[in-house]
Formats: structure tokens, sequence, C-alpha cells
């Protein structure tokens, strides 16, 4: 079954506020992590990434925060925007594990964004 | 728009019927990944090439097959076709075969088998 999941099947926020998307994932080998965001009807488009070695890394608008220690994965978004409105993905792969193909993709949470 | 074009982008057959999809990479890419989606079992990794090689093989039924062509673009061939199989199909490239890095989704073909 899948190694990567998440928590909440739907989040819905205001407009303005910070969102938090959280992962879990279960294989302690993965040490590379990649956010995905998909708009309705779109394929799945890359946010940020981090490798092991990190904790935090921070891109426009977006942190993304990994905690070894409990394996677990989030994704923060500021003053999130009604152009957020996404389902997010979280991955996990092993960056020695041989190909890209190796991402294994969590199922998803859905980010609603109100006015 | 992430420069990777797939056709069709619906597409409605029968059981036991036989289809192919096809995916063009971003220029100067040279893998292609095929991914299926669906509602229960989210995306799931089925096959990747890279520069003509098949690379790596994820959980791809022998039902599928696919192949990428000198010119780069990559063909799924899904037959033998089960109501099961209706799913969103994507295409994805890289530059390389690295494993860390941007994957870049086409927007996808929707399977509807009856």
């Amino acid at each position: 079954g899948e190694s990567v999941g998440l928590h909440l099947p739907t989040l819905s926020v205001q407009e303005g506020d910070n969102s938090i998307i959280n992962c879990a994932y279960s294989n302690s080998a993965s040490d590379y992590f990649i956010w995905y965001k998909q708009e309705s009807g779109k394929g799945p488009q890359f946010i940020i990434d981090i490798r092991s070695n990190m904790d935090k890394r921070q891109g426009q608008r977006v942190t993304v925060l990994l905690n070894k220690t409990v394996k677990h994965l989030s994704l923060q978004i500021a003053a999130t925007q009604p152009g957020d409105s996404a389902v997010y993905f979280c991955a996990e792969n092993i960056m020695n594990g041989g190909s890209q193909g190796n991402l294994i993709f969590g199922k998803g949470t859905k980010l609603s964004v109100k006015p | 728009d992430s420069g990777v074009t797939q056709t069709p982008k619906h597409l409605i057959t029968a059981t036991g019927q036989r289809v192919t999809l096809r995916c063009s990479p971003r220029s100067g890419d040279l893998s292609v990944y095929w991914y299926q989606q669906s509602l229960d079992q989210g995306l799931q990794f089925l096959i990747q090439y890279y520069n003509g090689e098949e690379r790596a093989k994820g959980n791809i039924l022998e039902r599928f097959s696919a192949q990428q062509f000198p010119d780069l673009h990559s063909e799924l061939n899904l037959s033998s076709l089960e109501l099961g199989d209706s799913a969103l199909y994507f295409c994805a490239s890289s530059v390389g075969q690295r494993n860390t890095g941007e994957l870049f989704f086409g927007e996808g073909s929707r399977l509807t088998v009856l």
C-alpha cells in the first residue's frame, strides 16, 4: 500500500489566512520529498522540494517543514489566495533509489479558499 | 503550460477494446513517465522511459505497454480494457533520469471504459 498519506481529505480556509497541509510518511529510508499542486482539470504542478538533510525550506509564499523524527511533512501557504484552491500531494522518494519513477504520491488534500 | 502535450484529452471506449495514449515531452526532456490517477488509488507510477529505453517500472499491468520513440514522444497502449481501467492517465517529463527535481506533467488523458 501507500507509504505516504495525508491526514485530511479537505481543508477549507479563509482568503488571507495561512494554510497548513500535513503529510505523514512511513518509509524511514525516504530522503527526498516534494509537494505538488493539482488544479481542477490540470496535471500536478511542482511546488517545492526538500531533502532530508534539511528541516525547513522556503519558497514564494510556501514553506515546507520536515520532521524526520515523527516522519511528518507539512506545507505552509502564507496569505492563502483563491488561486491556491487545488488538491495538494506530498510525495517521497529515495535519492539513490534509481529513478523518479519511485516517487510515491500521497492521496491528496483538497484546499478550498473562501473569499 | 508545462510544455508536455497529451492526446487525446478524453476517450470513451468499451470493455475489451484497446486504446493508445500519446505524449510529447517538453523540448529537451529525455525522460517520460506515465502515471495513472484514479479516485481510490491516487497517482500511481506505471513506467518510465529515458532516451528510448525503459528505465523503471511501477504498477503497470501486463495488458498495458509503452514505448518511447526516437523523437522522444511516448505512447501508452492499454488493451483488453476493463471498467477499472477508467482513470486519468498522466504523462510527465524531466530532463534526465535523476531522482530529484521537478517532473513536468501534461494535462492528462481521461479514459472512460463503459
